[in-house]
């Protein structure tokens, strides 16, 4: 059974710092995501990551895929507050529709 | 609309009752899906419409649960005699094909007192 785990779950950081969520999941899988989500709205798809090696960068984040290791890894450089919200990494499971999520990381950025 | 819209927002029902969930995905899209999010939790599947039909209902977690989507656009998510477990934030997604990128709705959430 795919198992996604996130850590840290909960993180509280200044602004200006650089800092890295991680993301391992169990088994093999074709596809990951990484999502983010403020309370009470949509969850907001920033990456998808396809193959090994994969790197996207957007803005202050950075996301990479290591499929031998099963990781994925959130960079974050130079926070800003307007970054605070929780990051989800979800993965495709058996069935390509079917996402297992890791449980989020709360990420909170004092100005 | 713009996007996936979910209505309500907010759901209170007492235990026992019976209540609906209502998603209109973006226009056009003919995949959807379910998702249910507890506190502190990522989503777990629901289910899975391909158009009209339930292509994957296997994370339903009982027959108190059951979706549909009769013509292949709003669909609505039906829980019979609810219980206070089943209270969370339901999540709908839709997606142009199955293999493309999903939007998420804000979700109801739903508290069974």
């Amino acid at each position: 059974e795919l198992k996604v785990e996130q850590n840290p779950l909960f993180l509280s950081m200044q602004e200006g710092k650089n800092y890295t969520i991680y993301c391992n999941y169990s088994t093999t899988s074709d596809r990951l995501y990484w999502y983010r989500q403020d309370p009470g709205k949509s969850l907001e798809s920033l990456f998808v990551l396809l193959s090994n090696g994969a790197v996207k960068q957007e803005g202050r984040l950075m996301a990479s895929l290591d499929t031998k290791a099963r990781l994925s890894t959130l960079h974050i450089t130079a926070a800003v507050h307007d970054l605070s919200a929780t990051y989800f990494c979800a993965v495709e499971g058996k069935r390509n529709y079917q996402l297992i999520w890791g449980a989020g990381t709360k990420l909170i950025i004092k100005p | 609309g713009a996007g996936v819209s979910q209505t309500p927002s907010n759901k209170v029902t007492e235990k026992g009752k019976y209540v609906e969930l209502r998603c209109d995905p973006i226009s056009g899209h003919t995949a959807l899906y379910w998702y249910r999010q507890s506190l502190g939790q990522g989503p777990e599947f629901l289910i899975y419409f391909q158009g009209t039909g339930a292509a994957d209902d296997s994370g339903l977690p009982n027959d108190r649960f059951f979706a549909v989507r009769p013509e292949g656009s709003v669909s609505t998510l039906k829980i019979q005699r609810t219980e206070r477990g089943d209270s969370a934030v339901y999540l709908c997604a839709s997606s142009l094909f199955l293999d493309t990128e999903a939007f998420f709705g804000q979700g109801t959430r739903l508290t069974v007192v």
